[in-house]
């Protein structure tokens, strides 16, 4: 199995200030057809996930372009430009390059 | 805008078989693929498996030996079977809706706590 990494699991933030999650995969998520299928998760608390963003860096409809998402290979990031209060959750990254599809343990932004 | 409702027994006891029911509304079953997925504190989140629209079904090699993934196109329904649970099945399992044009899943069910217990 593709095992994804984050970093770091908790990361407090002052609001309008930015924040970054990183998500390292075992393996290349590149896909024999030249796709890399990582995806960016957001879970609110009680809620079930949202996606963000899908195939690395395509902001998914609605989601605000505060979020974004970078990388390439086995490294990805996702960025929150300005922290705003409704962004407190977890945020997940995961990836559908080859099955089972995994996910990373998670990220908890937080309001300092 | 699509919605999924999924619903099932949230309490069973060991060896007991879970079974899970999700309905799609607002939107075409054919198209997409149609997931399983569970999440719990020890675990986070697993996939479990997705039928997909051509009537192709994979799991999850940890799970394979024991689930069982199903599609009702008629009533645009799918369902999970998961039999000889043990405690550590215990989650809340979420049924999605996934694009196979570029892999990722943009809906999500509300969730169903299954708790696993003599």
């Amino acid at each position: 199995d593709i095992a994804l990494t984050q970093t770091p699991l908790s990361t407090p933030v002052t609001l309008g200030q930015p924040a970054s999650i990183s998500c390292r995969s075992s393996q290349s998520l590149v896909y024999r057809d030249g796709n890399t299928y990582l995806s960016w998760l957001q879970q609110r608390p009680g809620q079930p996930p949202r996606l963000l963003i899908y195939k690395v860096s395509n902001r998914f409809s609605g989601v605000p372009d505060r979020f974004s998402g970078t990388g390439a290979g086995t490294d990805f990031t996702l960025k929150i430009s300005r922290v705003e209060a409704e962004d407190v959750g977890v945020y997940y990254c995961m990836q559908a390059t080859q099955f089972p599809w995994t996910f990373g343990q998670g990220t908890k932004v937080e309001i300092k | 805008q699509v919605q999924l409702q999924q619903w099932g027994a949230g309490l069973l006891k060991p060896s007991e078989t879970l079974s899970l029911t999700c309905a799609v509304y607002g939107g075409p079953f054919s198209g997409y693929f149609w997931s399983w997925i569970r999440q719990s504190p020890g675990r986070g989140l697993e996939w479990v498996g997705e039928i997909v629209h051509d009537g192709n079904i994979n799991y999850n090699p940890s799970l394979k030996s024991r689930v069982t993934v199903s599609g009702d196109t008629s009533r645009n329904q799918f369902s999970l079977r998961l039999r000889s649970v043990t405690a550590a099945d215990t989650g809340v399992y979420y049924c999605a809706r996934g694009t196979s044009a570029s892999w990722f899943i943009d809906s999500w069910g509300q969730g169903t706590l299954v708790t696993v217990s003599s």
